[in-house]
């Protein structure tokens, strides 16, 4: 089955922990990229890559950082998590034609 | 960068009768597309349309694109409790590398 997996679903932590939030997918896309959904603002992107060893920024990268060794692996990185990072996360990938965006089941995120 | 603008923020209706929601955006696209998510789940795509496509249909769903008003409309026709969700529309902006930039939603309450 094509999937999107991000672990883990829910995770609590303390302002500073160093912390990664994984992302895995079998769809063989080279597009992969992070959005974080806040009430009242919609999902922003947080950073994108279009291939292996290549990431970019996007809307809100500050605090993050993500990197690329593997098509199928895209780690979340957060080095110093603050509370304003308090959010849910979602992974996704896209396919070449139609491009078209497949989502991972979120991770919500608590800084405390 | 919102690009995406939906309307209205929420709609409530009951059951068997058609859901309407409209998006607006700002600059040239390649493609609009619609997505739903279920409370705090990822997003799934419903359907994508092409700057030269002016409607589009898949099931219940028929989709429309003006890209002279840059708009588009998500209708959904005989709608069943089941379409209680959150509807995003996403523009596909022509700037290589930029993933889709999502709206803010629209969220369809059916009762039955």
């Amino acid at each position: 089955e094509a999937q999107v997996t991000q672990n883990p679903r829910y995770l609590i932590t303390v302002t500073g922990k160093k912390l990664t939030v994984t992302c895995s997918q079998n769809m063989n896309h080279e597009y992969m990229s992070w959005y974080r959904q806040d009430p009242g603002l919609g999902l922003r992107q947080i950073y994108y890559s279009m291939n292996v060893e290549v990431t970019d920024k996007g809307d809100v990268p500050e605090g993050y950082k993500v990197s690329r060794k593997e098509k199928r692996n895209f780690p979340l990185i957060l080095e110093s998590p603050s509370p304003n990072q308090t959010s849910l996360y979602f992974c996704a990938t896209r396919s070449s034609y139609p491009e078209k965006l497949f989502f991972g089941s979120g991770t919500q995120l608590s800084v405390l | 960068s919102q690009q995406g603008e939906e309307d209205p923020q929420a709609l409530s209706i009951q059951e068997g009768e058609n859901a309407t929601m409209n998006c607006s955006y700002k600059t040239s696209i390649n493609n609009l597309q619609w997505y739903r998510q279920n409370s705090g789940r990822g997003l799934v795509h419903l359907i994508l349309i092409r700057s030269n496509e002016r409607e589009k249909h898949s099931g219940r769903l028929r989709v429309t694109l003006d890209t002279s008003k840059k708009s588009s409309s998500l209708l959904i026709t005989a709608s069943r409790a089941a379409d209680t969700a959150s509807y995003f529309c996403a523009t596909d902006a022509r700037q290589a590398g930029t993933a889709l930039i999502f709206g803010k939603g629209t969220t369809l309450s059916v009762s039955s």
